[in-house]
């Protein structure tokens, strides 16, 4: 059973940037995407962006400027980092693996809330 | 990208039977095979219900079924019970090769 569990600090400065990981366990995280979701409290869900294990990322346009996707084979883990945050970003943030040929995603870690505040 | 539209509210009595929508664009659900749906219970990870707009994956009860007409898509579900009560979401691919998220509809069983 695969399972995904995210990681990283629960309050993040305005203007600073955001960092969080998540840890694949139960599988590999070899020939999957992995991808990051967010949801504001009170509200709906927001794809962030994917990343394959070879390294090729998918963002959405609206925060391609400031996030990156990366991964660690090594450590089974991927990680997102979103710069310049404002209180906008202050949201519960899910990683999941996403089936690219289903499309859709199956596996969850089951969130993290990050809260943009000085 | 915008959101898919999604009513905020549907209600519905022990056995009976409820429709969510999802509506979109030719450029995502329209243009697409590509629309799934997910249940979250408060305070819970979203779960898969529905993908590639009507196949249930394995352990996912048959009183959920999917469909699509044009650029909207539909969740039906039936012989309604208590813990269907949840936030449901329906998401897209798009022609950008994005996904994108339908806003959630809340599920009263009354």
């Amino acid at each position: 059973q695969v399972q995904l569990q995210e990681s990283g600090p629960g309050l993040v400065k305005p203007s600073e940037t955001l960092s969080l990981t998540c840890t694949v366990s139960g599988g590999s995280i070899n020939s999957h995407y992995w991808s990051w979701i967010r949801q504001p409290p009170g509200k709906g869900l927001e794809w962030i962006g994917y990343i394959y294990y070879s390294g090729s990322t998918n963002y959405i346009p609206s925060l391609k400027s400031r996030v990156t996707i990366s991964v660690d084979t090594s450590k089974n883990q991927f990680s997102l980092k979103l710069s310049s945050v404002t209180a906008a970003d202050t949201a519960v943030y899910y990683c999941a693996r996403f089936l690219v040929d289903e499309d859709y995603f199956d596996y969850w870690g089951q969130g993290t809330l990050v809260t943009v505040s000085s | 990208q915008s959101a898919l539209t999604q009513p905020a509210s549907v209600s519905g009595s022990p056995g009976q039977s409820i429709t969510i929508s999802c509506t979109g664009t030719s450029s995502d659900v329209g243009g697409y095979n590509y629309v799934s749906w997910y249940q979250q219970h408060p305070g819970k990870a979203p779960k898969i219900m529905i993908y590639e707009v009507s196949n249930r994956p394995s352990g996912v009860p048959d009183r959920f079924s999917g469909s699509k007409s044009g650029n909207t898509a539909s969740l039906t579900i039936s012989g309604l019970q208590a813990e269907d009560e949840a936030d449901y979401y329906c998401s897209s691919y798009t022609s950008s090769s994005t996904r994108v998220f339908g806003g959630g509809t809340k599920l009263t069983v009354l």
